[in-house]
């Protein structure tokens, strides 16, 4: 079974200019997450998708962040336009749902966007 | 406001001993618990959970104690071996197990020979 995949692994941008980040998750998967570490801190939740429909966004810096799963299948995270602070690495999860383990919240990821904005 | 610490940045530890990482958190409403393991240039991938009507959980050489008086969890390995360095993050969720995960900063684990 694959893994969840993110796309592209490095990118290196110039402040205010836009980036967009992918996120294929584990297929059947209808829960998607993305999350963000930056600079070796703590790994921050950003938001949170049920299939197609965000369940929950709070960790959303501020409107220049806009995600988007169409279809309920991957997701693209897009910066527009990029400032300094959002340099960090960018990580995608997914989870089958409820119904499968229980309910429990063990959450898979993938390997990350490393998102270096000068 | 981070509600999930990891107060040791760090540790260093023999091959063959234990290995005890600790996790402090602050919402009470939090109910389950998990560890994650970080290779450099990967993602975290599960390591073992607690939910938070139980106190220990063991898996092979990994147990997950969980104080709740105390607001406390800890990892243990043992015995640790050469393939466990790498980044161990703390993780809790509340509400029903479900939704966002908030985690620690991350312990780096070191096993030497």
């Amino acid at each position: 079974e694959a893994g969840v995949t993110q796309f592209p692994s490095h990118s290196v941008i110039e402040k205010g200019q836009t980036v967009t980040l992918r996120c294929d998750p584990i297929s059947g998967h209808d829960n998607l997450y993305w999350y963000r570490r930056v600079m070796g801190k703590e790994i921050k939740f950003l938001l949170h998708f049920v299939k197609e429909s965000k369940q929950d966004e709070s960790g959303m810096p501020n409107n220049r962040f806009l995600a988007e799963r169409t279809g309920g299948t991957y997701s693209t995270l897009k910066v527009q336009p990029a400032e300094l602070e959002d340099s960090g690495v960018y990580f995608c999860a997914s989870h089958p749902g409820p119904t499968d383990r229980g309910g429990y919240n063990e959450q898979f990821f993938g390997p990350g966007t490393r998102l270096t904005v000068l | 406001d981070q509600q999930v610490k990891q107060n040791s940045p760090s540790l260093s530890v023999q091959e063959g001993r234990i290995s005890i990482l600790n996790c402090d958190y602050t919402n009470s409403m939090f109910d389950y618990f998990l560890w994650y393991k970080k290779y450099p240039a990967e993602g975290p991938t599960f390591l073992i959970s607690i939910s938070s009507i139980k106190d220990k959980n063991e898996d092979g050489r990994f147990t997950v104690f969980l104080n709740k008086s105390a607001k406390h969890l800890s990892l243990h390995i043992v015995p640790s071996q050469p393939g466990d360095s790498a980044v161990y993050f703390c993780a809790a969720s509340a509400g029903a197990s479900w939704g966002k995960l908030q985690f620690g900063a991350g312990t780096q684990v070191v096993v030497t020979p």
